[in-house]
């Protein structure tokens, strides 16, 4: 029952260099999201998809690429990373709202257990 | 636009003390829904409950119980007879009907319980 898996779960690097974190589940959900939490600022959207194929622009999408070539993977790529997008950052992922379906019992969103990245 | 407020940034007791824990949101919708999570210092997201803003009957669970007021825009969160276990930073959170496919966060409460 593996839910959603995020790798890696940590990681260094060195300002201007790239990475891209997978995030995958097997839910078979349609939409998914990733968010970065930092010390006092809760969670705070980055980017997510509402199927495969789409990506829309969340909250603080700067710096950050997003690709869904399939439903249960969500990538998320720094192309030059800096040490500002230092954080810990979470996929997750649900069905959509309604349809009988609305909240997947009483959890809106499933998370995977973070990425520790460090950027230095 | 929606928003969450957690005003106490942290809280300290000691254990056996009971705690609440505020959330204020604001929403334009009619139709919204409200949630606790808990992220202990293992640091994954834990689901506590979730609220539907056209029930406002408050729950218990064990020592937890929710106080949700739809008149004065609050959710708050208590725990009875506090443990060293119940540290951790506690969310709120809130998904509006009109953007539903996504969560807003308050920016947390960070419960430490002292033996």
């Amino acid at each position: 029952n593996a839910g959603v898996t995020q790798t890696p779960k940590f990681r260094v690097l060195k300002t201007g260099q790239s990475m891209t974190l997978l995030c995958a589940q097997d839910m078979n959900h349609e939409y998914m999201y990733w968010y970065r939490q930092d010390p006092g600022m809760g969670l705070r959207l980055i980017h997510y998809s509402v199927g495969e194929g789409t990506t829309a622009k969340g909250e603080v999408p700067d710096g950050y690429n997003v690709s869904r070539l399939k439903k249960q993977n969500f990538l998320l790529g720094l192309e030059s990373a800096a040490p500002s997008q230092t954080s810990v950052y979470f996929c997750a992922s649900s069905y959509p709202a309604g349809g009988g379906r609305l909240m997947n019992g009483n959890q809106p969103q499933h998370f995977g257990d973070g990425t520790r990245l460090s950027i230095l | 636009a929606q928003k969450v407020t957690q005003a106490q940034t942290e809280i300290s007791v000691v254990e056996k003390e009971d705690v609440t824990l505020d959330c204020v949101y604001e929403t334009r919708d009619t139709t919204y829904y409200l949630f606790w999570y808990k992220q202990p210092p293992s640091g994954e997201l834990v689901f506590l409950i979730r609220r539907n803003s056209f029930d406002e009957q408050n729950e218990i669970s064990g020592r937890y119980s929710w106080n949700f007021q739809k008149s004065t825009s609050s959710f708050n969160f208590t725990i009875t007879a506090s443990q060293v276990v119940d540290s951790a930073v506690y969310f709120c959170a809130l998904l509006g009907g009109g953007s539903n496919y996504k969560l807003t966060f308050g920016k947390g409460t960070l419960l430490t319980v002292n033996p």
